[in-house]
């Protein structure tokens, strides 16, 4: 059984570019949701999406955008890149309708620089 | 505003020697406490879920407990390979796929 799965790896974007990021959740979830994860610190909340529709939000700006895909799959979009978002982007899944089963499970993340 | 809070940020241990890392939270409505491991570049493994006050959960050398205020992960005997950053995280509300908040972490180095 795969589990979480993101794409590419590593990345190196130029300011001002966009960037499409990808995960396919663990098989049998159907809640993604993406983090940022700067040095040093813990994973920041950006959006969950579930049903193909944006659920919860973080204090992310507009820059930052997503998607769901019928197969559950999901993209992570950021336009007009600053130095700052550099970060390990985190992709995590999880079942929605289970009681008690509420843990994430994540992905390896994809390290973008931006100079 | 939830909030959580882990202490030390950095712990440095011998071989063996057992210690305690606390996590602080300030959340309404806990729906559950998390624990992961995270090593360098990787993206968070998952531990342990704590849903209630006095709960405890044990896998090989690590033990969380949950207070209604904190968590601890307690670490026995701890080997080398456990050397890696520890992220505490809450969920609360309703839903089971509520954001989840993490703290920063403590980074746990274990020397031989």
């Amino acid at each position: 059984d795969a589990g979480v799965t993101q794409s590419p790896t590593h990345l190196i974007k130029t300011r001002g570019q966009q960037v499409t990021l990808r995960c396919s959740p663990k098989s049998g979830h159907d809640t993604v949701s993406w983090y940022q994860q700067a040095l040093g610190q813990g994973p920041q909340f950006i959006f969950q999406y579930y049903e193909e529709e944006e659920r919860q939000r973080g204090n992310f700006p507009d820059r930052f955008s997503g998607h769901q895909f019928p197969n559950y799959s999901s993209e992570l979009n950021v336009n007009a890149l600053l130095l700052g978002d550099s970060a390990l982007y985190l992709c995590a899944s999880s079942i929605r309708d289970r009681v008690l089963n509420t843990e994430a499970f994540f992905g390896q993340g994809t390290r973008l620089t931006v100079v | 505003e939830d909030q959580v809070t882990q202490s030390p940020e950095a712990l440095r241990l011998q071989e063996g020697e057992s210690s305690s890392l606390n996590c602080s939270y300030t959340v309404s409505g806990l729906r559950g406490l998390f624990w992961y491991r995270q090593d360098p570049g990787k993206g968070p493994e998952f531990l342990f879920t704590l849903y209630s006050a006095g709960e405890e959960k044990e896998k090989e050398r690590l033990k969380a407990t949950l207070t209604k205020k904190e968590s601890f992960l307690h670490i026995t005997a701890p080997k080398p390979e456990d050397s890696a950053t520890y992220l505490c995280a809450v969920q609360a509300g309703r839903s089971s796929a509520s954001k989840i908040i993490f703290g920063s972490g403590t980074r746990l180095s274990i020397r031989p």
